[in-house]
């Protein structure tokens, strides 16, 4: 069965770097657009970065944009999403996601808690 | 990066309809698919629809999606206390080259 397993998600502080995975088993991995999506203590839903099948198409959300690299190893079924530069509006729960359509496989989601 | 809009709240009695809705813009709603996502505290979401009324296997034909304009909407018909939950719409927006999504709906079951 489709699995999605993230982590890296811990408590740093401000400026810093944190780097997250995601490890995908139970499909062909290299034929999905892989997604990060963060939600923040209560609210909604965010959409965070994008990779398409063979890394050479990348989208960030604006305000991550050349903070956050989104990567992926296909022989490693995994992808990962590297944060620099932390603030503490990126504390959020970063689920990992396959896109099919839309997200239809999601991960339980790691926590980042970017605090001093 | 501009979202979608979703009411903050829907209140439906048990055994109702609740239909859900989710306005957007050119950009996304009006020339894209809408998918709908289900999420239960505590819990990942749950895809519920895609490209405006595709379900998932799994998902009951309670839920149905649909779409006119720059605004889309998801109907449950039948309303149960499992159907209390927050509902996301979202969509891909060609000029943000982003996903966006909605603010989500809270559904209470009464």
């Amino acid at each position: 069965q489709v699995q999605l397993v993230e982590s890296g998600g811990s408590v740093v502080q401000p400026g810093r770097s944190l780097r997250l995975s995601c490890a995908a088993s139970g499909f062909i991995f290299n034929n999905y657009i892989m997604h990060w999506v963060r939600q923040a203590p209560g609210k909604g839903l965010e959409w965070v970065a994008l990779i398409w099948y063979d890394g050479t198409i990348i989208h960030y959300l604006d305000s991550v944009e050349g903070r956050f690299t989104i990567s992926r190893d296909n022989s490693q079924n995994k992808f990962y999403l590297q944060m620099n530069s932390l603030r503490a509006e990126d504390t959020a729960l970063y689920y990992c996601a396959r896109e099919n359509g839309a997200f239809d496989f999601w991960g339980q989601g790691t926590m980042v808690t970017v605090s001093s | 990066q501009a979202g979608l809009t979703q009411p903050p709240s829907v209140s439906k009695g048990l055994r109702q309809t609740a239909t859900l809705t989710c306005t957007g813009t050119n950009s996304n709603l009006g020339t894209q698919g809408a998918a709908w996502l289900q999420q239960h505290q505590g819990h990942p979401p749950k895809l519920l629809s895609y490209t405006n009324n595709n379900r998932p296997s799994g998902i009951s034909e309670r839920f149905s999606a649909s779409k006119s304009g720059n605004t889309a909407s998801l109907t449950i018909t039948g309303l149960q206390p499992e159907d209390e939950a927050d509902y996301y719409c979202s969509a891909w927006d060609t000029s943000l080259r982003a996903w966006v999504f909605g603010g989500g709906t809270k559904l209470t079951v009464l």
